[in-house]
C-alpha cells in the first residue's frame, strides 16, 4: 500500500461545475495536509493546507479532511479551463518533519 | 524577488560524469529539500537540510549527495550518474520544516536531467 494514494485520472469535469479530489494516506500520525497544483512542466505550487478535522474553504477551493477514515479531498467549484493541472496531495511524516506525495489527479476542465 | 534558483534547468550527460545541480534561495530559510519527480511516482524527497551543516537523507537517498556550507545554498551532486537517474529534480525551501505547522514550501523551476 502506497503511503499516499490519489486516483491517476484523468478526471474529466464540466466548465462551472463542482470538481471533486481525493486522497488517502496510511500513517495515522500524519497532522498536517497539503494541496499543490501543477501545471504541465512547471513547479507544484501551493493551493490549500489543512490541520483540522472538517472544511477549510478558500475562495472556489474547499479542502476536507476526515482523520478517522484517513482521507483529505479538495473541492473545486465553478471549474474554470485554467483548474487544468495535476493536484497532488501531500502529508507530513508523524516521525520526522518530511512530506510525502501522492502520484497526483490529472484535472481536465472542459469548455 | 523572493525565488528559488536551480541551475541547470536541462542538462543531458553520460553515465559516470560527476554533475551538481545548484541550488539557491534568497528567503533566509531554514529548511531546503531536493525531489526527484518521475511518472506515476509523483514527487520522492532525497535529502533534505534543517539548518547550515545539518543534512539529512529522504526517502530516495542512493547515488546522491548534498551539502549545506551556507544557509541560502543546497547542491545536489551525483559523483557517477546512471541512467536511472533520469528524472526531473525540484529543489524546494521553507521557513520551518513542513511537519510543523508552516503553510508552504517554495519550489525551484525543476532541472530536467537525463543521463545516457
Amino acid at each position: 500500500q502506497k503511503e499516499v494514494e490519489q486516483n491517476s485520472g484523468p478526471l474529466s469535469v464540466p466548465e462551472g461545475a463542482i470538481a471533486s479530489l481525493n486522497c488517502t494516506y496510511s500513517d495515522r500520525g500524519s497532522q498536517s495536509f497539503f494541496w499543490y497544483r501543477q501545471y504541465s512542466g512547471k513547479s507544484p505550487e501551493l493551493i490549500m493546507f489543512i490541520y483540522s478535522n472538517g472544511d477549510k474553504e478558500d475562495g472556489r477551493f474547499t479542502a476536507q479532511l476526515n482523520k478517522a477514515s484517513q482521507y483529505v479531498s479538495l473541492l473545486i467549484r465553478d471549474s474554470q479551463p485554467s483548474d487544468s493541472a495535476t493536484y497532488l496531495c501531500a502529508v507530513n511524516k508523524d516521525s520526522n518533519y518530511q512530506l510525502i506525495w501522492g502520484a497526483g489527479t490529472k484535472l481536465i476542465i472542459k469548455p | 524577488e523572493a525565488q528559488v534558483t536551480q541551475n541547470p534547468r536541462y542538462l543531458i550527460t553520460v553515465t559516470g560524469k560527476k554533475l551538481t545541480v545548484t541550488c539557491s534561495q534568497n528567503m533566509n530559510h531554514e529548511y531546503m529539500s531536493w525531489y526527484r519527480q518521475d511518472p506515476g511516482l509523483g514527487l520522492r524527497q532525497i535529502y533534505y537540510s534543517m539548518n547550515v551543516e545539518v543534512t539529512d537523507k529522504g526517502d530516495v537517498p542512493e547515488g546522491y549527495k548534498v551539502s549545506r556550507k551556507e544557509k541560502r545554498n543546497f547542491p545536489l551532486i551525483l559523483e557517477s550518474p546512471s541512467p536511472n537517474q533520469t528524472s526531473l529534480y525540484f529543489c524546494a525551501s521553507s521557513p520551518e520544516p513542513p511537519g510543523s505547522f508552516t503553510d508552504t514550501q517554495y519550489f525551484g523551476p525543476g532541472t530536467r536531467l537525463t543521463v545516457l
